[in-house]
């Protein structure tokens, strides 16, 4: 199985700030990488797919890249709603493996 | 727009078995493979099983396999999840989710108690 190593595990930033999570997939997973953000007793939202792509509705301080087998969600201008928990997914393979999960709370 | 709906979740002993359901709307269900997806209480999220558009293709984590089914009725766009010989660790927010992981249910809960 795919191993999608993700961090931090929890992060504190002010609003306005720059944050960076990233996924690092033990073996190539090609654009196969989406992000993933969930607040408290809802479902899973989708932000970025194919690595980079933004989903439908998202706004554009959300941004993906990749270097290699490692994946970063980058979020610009921090806003008090984006806290919550964040994971990467590979669907590159068969079972499909979630990182697990970025804490992300606002100072 | 895209709806998920489970439902059939409950508190089930050990051992046990129980059939999630998922209702989906707003597209042509028959043409998607589909998933589940769980999250036990507090923790991450963990892929439990697949299925392609015309249940060709089935996939389940090892974790699961051999204890639960994945099966489809494209005539009523419902999505199961059989599950069987129930372990306290199977508790969990069973989510189903469409193929690309894209659109997701509410969730429905599972617990499994004595």
């Amino acid at each position: 199985d795919i191993q999608m190593t993700q961090s931090p595990a929890s992060l504190s930033a002010s609003p306005e700030e720059i944050v960076t999570i990233t996924c690092q997939a033990s073996q190539d997973i090609g654009n196969w990488l989406a992000w993933y953000q969930q607040k408290p007793g809802k479902s899973p939202q989708l932000l970025i797919y194919s690595a980079t792509s933004l989903a439908d509705g998202i706004p554009s301080r959300f941004s993906g890249s990749r270097s290699g087998t490692q994946y970063s969600l980058k979020i610009s201008r921090l806003q008090v709603e984006d806290t919550g928990i964040y994971y990467c997914l590979q669907r590159y393979s068969n079972p499909p493996t979630f990182g697990a999960g970025t804490k992300l709370e606002l100072k | 727009e895209v709806q998920l709906v489970e439902s059939g979740g409950g508190l089930v002993q050990p051992g046990r078995s129980l059939k999630l359901s998922c209702l989906a709307s707003g597209f042509t269900f028959s043409n998607y493979g589909m998933n589940w997806i769980r999250q036990a209480p507090g923790k991450g999220l963990e892929w439990v099983a697949s299925i392609s558009s015309s249940s060709s293709y089935i996939y389940y984590a090892d974790t699961v396999k051999g204890r639960f089914t994945i099966s489809r009725d494209n005539a009523k766009n419902t999505l199961y999840l059989q599950m069987t010989s129930l372990r306290s660790e199977d508790t969990a927010l069973y989510y189903c989710a469409s193929h690309t992981i894209d659109y997701w249910g509410q969730g429905v809960m599972v617990t499994v108690s004595s």
